[in-house]
């Protein structure tokens, strides 16, 4: 079974710009939560959703946007990129019911330049 | 809404000793508290986990202890091994069936000495 699965793995875009990074939870997971660790510091929560819709929101601001799919992937859409948005931007997915797990995807490695 | 302090930030061990890893939490609500092991330029991994209900769970060499009345939980490693090295998370969250919202403490450099 294939776990978190995120695209691209690697990015770099110039200030200003609008990026999209993708993830694809493990099969039968309903629920996806974003998150971004910049270097040295500890993953910080953006966004969950569970069953397509939005469950809650971290302390970003609304350049930060995302939505989950019918399948239960989801997209993280950043707009008007910052030097201070690059960072890992990490998915994470589980089944979303009481007392489960959540597994990371290996990330999306964002820079801005 | 919650915060999550996590001790010491750094840690070096000689191979075969113990470590500890202390976080604190602030919201009483929270109710499960995962630790996560990140490897350099890797994606974090549940190492354990506790829910509130629990006070100590053991997997092997890793244990956790929670204490609810003082709002914190600690990582315990015995036998420590080279691949033990790795950053530590702890994290907090209100599970509420739907999933979970964590909050992660900064993070604690384990250094496993040979």
């Amino acid at each position: 079974d294939a776990g978190v699965t995120q695209s691209p793995t690697h990015l770099i875009k110039t200030r200003g710009q609008q990026v999209t990074l993708r993830c694809s939870p493990i099969s039968g997971h309903k629920s996806v939560s974003w998150y971004q660790q910049v270097l040295g510091q500890g993953p910080q929560f953006i966004f969950q959703y569970y069953e397509k819709e939005e469950r809650g929101r971290g302390n970003f601001p609304d350049r930060f946007s995302a939505r989950q799919f019918p399948n239960y992937s989801s997209e993280l859409n950043v707009n008007a990129l910052l030097l201070g948005d690059s960072a890992l931007y990490l998915c994470a997915s589980s089944f979303g019911t009481a007392g489960t797990e959540a597994f990371f995807g290996q990330g999306t490695r964002l820079t801005v330049v | 809404g919650e915060n999550v302090e996590q001790h010491p930030s750094t840690l070096s061990v000689q191979e075969g000793d113990s470590a500890v890893i202390k976080c604190t939490y602030s919201d009483s609500a929270s109710n499960y508290f995962p630790w996560y092991k990140q490897e350099l330029g890797k994606r974090p991994q549940l190492i354990i986990d506790i829910r509130s209900n629990v006070g100590e769970k053991k997997d092997q060499r890793i244990a956790v202890t929670l204490n609810k009345t003082a709002k914190h939980f600690s990582l315990h490693i015995t036998e420590t091994q080279p691949e033990d090295s790795a950053v530590y998370f702890c994290a907090a969250s209100m599970d509420r069936g739907y999933g979970q919202n964590f909050v992660f403490g900064p993070g604690t450099r384990l250094s496993v000495l040979p």
